[in-house]
């Protein structure tokens, strides 16, 4: 593993599931976050946390949960998908919090129909 | 509110110059940055400016007005894959990154 992963790449998911993506990341950053970008909107943090332990709300968190139990992982969840969180989502990580250099995963689009 | 204004779209030519420009209206300021994405892809760190002046990096510079509310970054002797979106993010005084819906640059031959 070289800096962020995220899986799946991509999925078609339909209303009513519950999905987790998962970012795994390298660096032993203290800090990750989850963005969805949508067409004209940019980047928008659905969640963050600081260090293992410690999570909380950005902008759209409403409809996702995360958690991070260890430095590498963060896990974003969708209780149950509804046809507005299709998009593209990004996990990124940083060293020393959100105003810093971000590292960015490759993205997992979901579609939910 | 906070706000970050971008041009949504711009072309330029192969081998010429072109300058993004980026405003914001943010609760405090803790640094700018521009971020490069191209189509498909994950954003990368291309800059970040916390003083007023330009910070050069080989064909890219990155200016900065923090009594303005202004920045720029400014693309040399373009290059074809320069065509992508950049992304202008700014921190506020709660250490909260604000973006910018970004502009997509078009380089034609």
């Amino acid at each position: 593993i070289a800096g962020i992963t995220q899986a799946p790449t991509s999925q078609i998911l339909a209303a009513g599931r519950r999905m987790t993506l998962r970012c795994t990341q390298d660096m032993r950053h203290n800090a990750m976050y989850w963005y969805r970008q949508d067409l004209g909107l940019g980047l928008r943090l659905i969640h963050y946390s600081n260090t293992a332990g410690t999570t909380g709300k950005g902008e759209v968190p409403d409809g996702y949960s995360v958690s991070r139990a260890n430095t590498d992982d963060f896990p974003l969840t969708l209780a149950s998908a509804v046809p507005s969180q299709t998009s593209v989502y990004f996990c990124a990580s940083s060293d020393r919090g959100m105003v810093n250099e971000q590292f960015f995963g490759p993205g997992t689009r979901l579609t939910v129909l | 509110g906070q706000n970050i204004d971008q041009p949504t779209e711009m072309t330029a030519t192969e081998g010429a110059i072109v300058q993004i420009n980026c405003t914001y209206q943010t609760s405090g300021f803790n640094g700018l940055f521009w971020y490069q994405q191209h189509a498909g892809e994950a954003p990368t760190f291309l800059s970040y400016n916390v003083l007023d002046g330009l910070e050069e990096k080989g064909r890219f510079s990155s200016f900065l007005s923090r009594s303005k509310g202004y920045s720029y970054l400014l693309l040399k002797e373009l290059q074809m894959k320069d065509s992508a979106s950049y992304l202008c993010a700014v921190g506020d005084s709660n250490y909260q990154l604000i973006w910018g819906a970004g502009t997509k640059l078009i380089i034609k031959p």
